[in-house]
């Protein structure tokens, strides 16, 4: 079936980096724009950054622009989202999503589970 | 401060309708963009519940329906169920701040 699977999440240092991946299957990764969206726990959704389905365009939010960077490997049906210069307002669940086709702007139609970033001292 | 405004909670007995609003502005719902909701469960990642304004994805009730008028949109829930009780979030596009989320509305089922 349809399945997003993130890895990754785990505890860093304030100004320090940490890589998540995401893994796709059960779809044709290779043919959709592909996000990043996250949580601060007990808060509500933020939407972080995406990349085209080629990877060409990439887009980012202003809070994160500079310091992070999205990529991804449609040879291995992979998204991934490079944290650097991490902050502690940067502690979240990460989700990635699948974009919706068809609608005007953005929509994601199916999520991950979400990996745990936690930004501490 | 979220760029799209919900009401941090709603509540309602099983049976009943609620609604749950969602005002933007013109850069956002009023410029043209679609309006999707989002179902969250506790513990769970969120899920597509209407996109496009007022559509179901397959497998999603009729008892959820959307709509969007000028810069605001609602969600409308009817029958409600104790399984229900979730979080609820809005989401559109806008021109400068590209993907954009409400704050979330807490449902409670008395």
């Amino acid at each position: 079936q349809v399945q997003l699977v993130e890895s990754g999440g785990g505890v860093v240092q304030p100004g320090r980096s940490l890589r998540l991946s995401c893994a796709a299957s059960g779809f044709t990764f290779s043919s959709y724009t592909m996000h990043w969206v996250r949580q601060a726990p007990g808060k509500g959704l933020e939407w972080v950054a995406d990349i085209s389905y080629d990877g060409s365009n990439k887009d980012y939010a202003d809070s994160v622009k500079g310091r992070f960077s999205i990529s991804r490997d449609n040879s291995k049906n992979t998204l991934y989202l490079q944290m650097s210069s991490l902050r502690v307002e940067d502690t979240a669940v990460y989700y990635c999503a699948r974009d919706l086709f068809g609608v005007v702007g953005k929509a994601f139609d199916i999520w991950g589970q979400g990996t745990m970033a936690t930004v501490s001292s | 401060q979220s760029v799209l405004t919900q009401p941090p909670s709603v509540s309602g007995a099983p049976g009943q309708r609620v609604t749950i609003s969602c005002t933007g502005s013109n850069s956002n719902i009023g410029a043209g963009y679609d309006v999707h909701w989002y179902q969250q469960l506790p513990g769970t990642a969120p899920k597509l519940l209407i996109y496009g304004n007022s559509d179901r994805p397959s497998g999603v009730p009729d008892r959820f329906s959307g709509s969007k008028s000028g810069t605001s949109a609602s969600l409308a829930i009817t029958g409600l169920q104790a399984e229900d009780e979730a979080d609820y979030y809005c989401q559109s596009y806008d021109s400068s701040l590209r993907g954009v989320f409400g704050g979330g509305t807490k449902l409670t089922v008395l």
